[in-house]
């Protein structure tokens, strides 16, 4: 079945660089594109970059300077990096699979990332 | 930048009540736009794609509708398991908007 897992670190330090995976199982990155959401604490959705089935990508625009996504179809795991973290960066971070035709159908279970000294 | 406006922050809706939220695009988004529920500490789960299309496995009582810049999620028959956050999301432009939430509580 369709399964979508976020890793990374739970802490990081301000002004350091994020790293998250998302490993995917059930589907091929290769038919299927997976987004990046976060959600701070208490707070609605953010979309913040896209990565699909061709390999095109979209970033949101107030993010775009920070934000790197890219994949590995081998490992089936698509990448997102985000430098200079401030602690409005901290937030649950959530990798779904996804499609232009109808938004996000299946989404990880999210990781939780915070921003602190 | 799109902006999706929804409405109302919340809503307290009785047991078998219909109850009615919107969801308003700062430009034409065509019937672009996606549905979905949250409930605290789980993920998003779809609802309704391309405005009135509900996804695989959603109950009837849950209807998308509108067109262009408004849109509307109606809830018919609200059941104790719908009480959650809902969120619009523009699809198929670059960006993938979403509106900031409408929680729906139950009394």
């Amino acid at each position: 079945q369709v399964q979508l897992k976020e890793s990374g670190p739970g802490l990081v330090q301000p002004s350091r660089t994020l790293s998250l995976t998302c490993t995917v199982s059930g589907f091929s990155l290769t038919s299927y594109g997976v987004s990046w959401v976060r959600q701070p604490p208490g707070k609605g959705l953010e979309w913040i970059a896209a990565i699909w089935s061709g390999g095109s990508t979209d970033y949101n625009s107030a993010l775009k300077s920070r934000l790197s996504i890219s994949r590995d179809t081998s490992k089936s795991q698509v990448l997102l990096k985000m430098n200079s973290l401030q602690t409005e960066d901290t937030a649950m971070y959530f990798c779904a699979r996804s499609s232009v035709y109808y938004g996000s159908d299946y989404w990880g279970q999210g990781v939780m990332v915070t921003v602190s000294s | 930048n799109i902006v999706m406006t929804q409405s109302p922050k919340s809503m307290s809706i009785s047991v078998g009540d219909r109850v009615t939220m919107n969801c308003k695009a700062s430009q034409n988004v065509y019937n672009n736009i996606a549905w979905y529920q949250q409930k605290p500490g789980k993920s998003p789960k779809l609802l309704i794609y391309y405005a009135s299309n509900r996804y695989t496995g959603v109950p009837d009582r849950f209807t998308g509708s509108g067109s262009g810049t408004d849109f509307t999620l109606t809830i018919n028959s609200v059941q104790a398991e719908d009480a959650a956050f809902y969120y619009c999301q523009r699809i198929y432009n670059s960006p993938y908007t979403f509106g900031a939430g409408t929680k729906l509580e139950l009394k």
